[in-house]
């Protein structure tokens, strides 16, 4: 069955640190990936998604993750944290001939410390 | 481009009440996800919709959850009758065609909570 694991439920970083969130899947099939974000009482909204091309994938505010095959992970990274990221973070992915099905990981809540 | 909308955003109910929510999809899109996401977890999706058919709903409990896509535009969810644990967040979601259909979109949710 397909799963994500996401490594830590919590990150704390100081502003201007790098902010690294970890998530691994399984699957046999190359997958899509997504990270979304999650802000109190708001929905989800997609920072970037891997669809096999370039392995490294620029998002919005700054994000990027980079998908190593060999390590089946795609992890979230950002040079810098800004107080404004602190929010829940969601990996998710989606396995071929899944009808386009998301399964997300727990999630890591990010605090940014001043 | 206006996104996914969803309606009440909150709700307090009493166990063996029953309760309704609904979504309006992006414009055009076709596809129409209903998630729910328990406090401290990641979203699981209770039913898929492709215009107005059923595409999963394998993990819709379906003795007190129900849903429909009337016109293959908006949807509501219903629950009833409610129970303590259907406390969580519900998330409604939609992706286009042709070629955009792995992205979703999501609306702002409607919390529920179960008393």
């Amino acid at each position: 069955a397909q799963s994500v694991t996401q490594l830590g439920s919590h990150v704390s970083v100081s502003e201007g640190a790098l902010v690294l969130l970890r998530c691994n899947y399984s699957s046999s099939v190359p997958p899509y990936l997504f990270w979304y974000v999650q802000y109190p009482n708001q929905g989800l909204q997609l920072l970037l998604k891997y669809t096999s091309a370039a392995t490294l994938v620029k998002g919005i505010n700054g994000f990027e993750a980079e998908f190593k095959k060999s390590e089946t992970s795609f992890h979230l990274t950002k040079p810098s944290a800004h107080m404004s990221d602190a929010a829940e973070y969601f990996c998710a992915v989606i396995r071929g001939g899944s009808n386009y099905k998301l399964t997300f990981g727990k999630g890591t809540l990010l605090t940014v410390n001043p | 481009e206006a996104g996914v909308a969803q309606s009440p955003r909150y709700k307090i109910i009493e166990k063996r009440q029953s309760v309704a929510f609904w979504c309006n999809p992006i414009s055009g899109h076709a596809t129409l996800y209903w998630y729910q996401q328990i406090l401290g977890q990641g979203p699981k999706l209770l039913i898929q919709f492709q215009n107005n058919g059923v595409v999963d709903d394998s993990q819709l409990p379906k003795d007190r959850f129900s849903a429909e896509r009337l016109k293959g535009v908006d949807s509501t969810l219903k629950i009833q009758p409610a129970k303590l644990e259907d406390s969580a967040v519900y998330l409604c979601a939609s992706a286009g065609t042709s070629g955009s259909q792995e992205t979703q979109y999501f609306g702002p949710g409607t919390r529920l909570l179960v008393l």
